[in-house]
Formats: C-alpha cells, structure tokens, sequence
C-alpha cells in the first residue's frame, strides 16, 4: 500500500524557516516524481514545488521561488521542503504528492494526509 | 499563468447528473486532470488524462474536453459524492501544474 506521510509542521514567526519532511512507503521511491502542494484554510489546492524522480530537476512556484528548497534522498524514501523567509500568507496544510510517473508534469495519484503550517506573530 | 475557471458550487438531487465545469483559454489542447476532496480528507485523483479513470473510481465518473472547456461528469450522483472537485492541467509556458479554484458538490 502506497503511504506518504508528512512531518514538520507548525507555528512559526514571519521570517522564520522551517522544514517539511515526508516519508513514501509501498512503493519504489526513486522511480516517482515528486511535489508538495498546499490548501490554506478554506482555501483551494495550490501547486508549490515538484522535484523529478532523481532531483535533476526542480521546479517552485513563483510564490515561494527564491524561498522554499525541494530536495530528496532516495535512499531513505524521503522529501523535503526547506522553507525560509515564511509569510503569513504562506499558512496552510502542506500535502506531499507523487506523480503518476517519474516527472512532476504528471497526475498527482497519491497524497499523503498533510502537515500544517501556520505563520503567524 | 494559466487561469483555470471553476463555479463556486453546483447543486444536484441524488440519482441525477451533475456537471461541473472547468473553464481555460483553449484547454481543449491540454491534458485535464481531476481530484475529488472530501470534507476533511486529502485530495484523490478520479479522472486523469481527460477521460481515464483510476483503479476503484466507478465508471460514473467521466470526463471530457473540448474548445475552452473541460467537463467533469457524475451520472447516478449518490449522497457520498459529495466533495469538492478540482480540475488541474499543466501550465505548458512554465511547465508548472495548475488548479482550477475547485467547486463544491452539494447533493440535495
């Protein structure tokens, strides 16, 4: 069974960094592309970042670009997102995402439950 | 970027059809996805690539797309589809997936 189980979430100041972890089970990690997408509260989904099945290639929104940090370690079944410089606006539950294939430009067909994150003074 | 168009809500009786919307300039060009989000529960993807649908999504779920929109299509609507529905394509300037703003299935 496919599991994608998020860590890291919490209350932060604006400006402070924190970092997302998510740990994929069930599956062969490294042949999966993979993406955080995140929900603010009452609010739609939102596609963040996406990061190709060997890390080669990354992509952020231009919301969080120069912000937020993807990066994977296939060996250990895990993905991250370092998030520095958090604005209020930037609240939200955070899912990790894999693609129904190796890139991120593909379907998302497994979601974990979410972490949430809440930037707030 | 990419604007995906969708009704804030569409109201359907159990048995009937619903349709619900999404809206994009020439998204008949574009490969269409959809998620259904139930009340506080994680998203799941019920068609992708327009009109396939994963393992265990029944077959009263149907897509299509054409000119500048893509339908999401529930015959037999039953109390339980109840959710939020998102259509979600990939924006081909920045390669970046897009999400349309998602509409709320009320069965009456």
């Amino acid at each position: 069974e496919v599991q994608l189980v998020e860590s890291g979430g919490g209350v932060i100041r604006p400006g402070g960094s924190l970092r997302l972890s998510c740990a994929g089970s069930g599956f062969t990690f490294g042949d999966y592309g993979m993406s955080w997408v995140r929900q603010a509260p009452g609010k739609g989904l939102e596609w963040v970042s996406g990061i190709k099945w060997n890390g080669g290639s990354t992509h952020y929104a231009d919301s969080v670009k120069g912000r937020f940090t993807i990066s994977r370690d296939n060996a250990k079944n895990s993905l991250s997102l370092q998030m520095n410089s958090l604005r209020v606006e930037d609240t939200a539950l955070y899912y990790c995402a894999r693609a129904n294939g190796s890139l991120t430009t593909l379907p998302v067909d497994y979601w974990g439950r979410g972490t949430l994150v809440t930037v707030s003074s | 970027s990419y604007v995906l168009t969708q009704p804030p809500s569409v109201s359907v009786a159990p048995g009937k059809t619903a349709r619900i919307t999404c809206g994009g300039n020439n998204i008949g060009s574009k490969s269409v996805h959809w998620y259904q989000q139930k009340a506080g529960q994680a998203p799941i993807l019920i068609i992708y690539f327009e009109s396939d649908r994963p393992s265990g999504i029944p077959e009263r779920f149907s897509g299509s797309n054409s000119g500048n929109t893509a339908t999401l299509t529930i015959t037999r609507v039953e109390v339980g589809d109840e959710a939020d529905y998102y259509c979600q394509v990939l924006d081909s300037n920045s390669d970046h997936p897009v999400f349309g703003g998602g509409t709320k299935l009320t069965v009456l």
